[in-house]
């Protein structure tokens, strides 16, 4: 099936500072991926998805300003928490639909863990 | 907003067992349901998908069947090994604003013991 790579794994940063994580798909292209948020024992949540040259669609609730999308490339999108809080520390995980073959599948990376102290 | 799942519960088998987990959906719109298995800090994984107009699909192992009357759907997963210890989330695909979204449920803990 198709990979999807997302950097980094884990990461830690002070509050206030912003984190840029990003979501790589290697062997296809996507024009659309989707980044969820999932806190400890719960679920995926979907927080927006990018499209490849247009912004980025969030869903209701989800700061726009806080978390910046940029869907750079047909193989890149990032997702960047500005002055990040305690409260934001969470499982952050990005997606790519799946297509041709896996058309019903959606590829996911491996997720980053963000601690922010 | 929209979900799937009610809550995230903790399903305990023997190995060798036979598991059934369920999961209730909300939005009758959607055209496929998928489950997805999560081993911890790691993302999900593909499982098995159903598309709405069926209501079994067998796999590997596992076997998904789907009850749009009583918007239910579960994932059976036959002689359960400790490999299979994971969170498992359903999940039903919409497509809103142009796009195929994924809405996860809540997630069922399975626990495998020897």
């Amino acid at each position: 099936g198709a990979v999807v790579s997302q950097h980094p794994s884990w990461v830690i940063c002070k509050s206030g500072t912003s984190v840029k994580i990003e979501c790589r798909s290697l062997d296809f292209q996507a024009t659309t991926m989707f980044w969820y948020r999932q806190f400890p024992k719960q679920s995926l949540m979907l927080m927006a998805t990018s499209n490849e040259g247009s912004k980025a669609t969030y869903e209701q609730g989800v700061e726009k300003d806080k978390f910046l999308i940029n869907h750079a490339s047909l193989t890149l999108s990032t997702l960047t928490v500005t002055s990040a809080h305690p409260e934001d520390s969470s499982f952050y995980i990005c997606s790519a639909p799946g297509q041709g073959a896996w058309k019903t599948e959606a590829f996911f990376g491996q997720g980053t863990r963000l601690t922010v102290v | 907003g929209e979900s799937v799942g009610l809550h995230l519960p903790t399903l305990s088998v023997q190995e060798g067992d036979n598991s059934i987990i369920n999961c209730a959906y909300s939005n009758s719109a959607s055209d496929y349901f998928i489950w997805y298995k999560q081993e911890s800090g790691k993302g999900p994984q593909f499982i098995i998908d159903i598309r709405s107009n069926m209501d079994k699909r067998q796999g590997q192992r596992v076997t998904v069947l789907l009850n749009k009357t009583v918007k239910h759907l579960s994932l059976q997963i036959a002689a359960t090994q400790p490999g299979d210890s994971a969170v498992y989330f359903c999940a039903e695909r919409i497509i809103s604003g142009g796009y195929n979204k994924l809405i996860f449920g809540a997630g069922t803990r399975l626990a495998v013991h020897p």
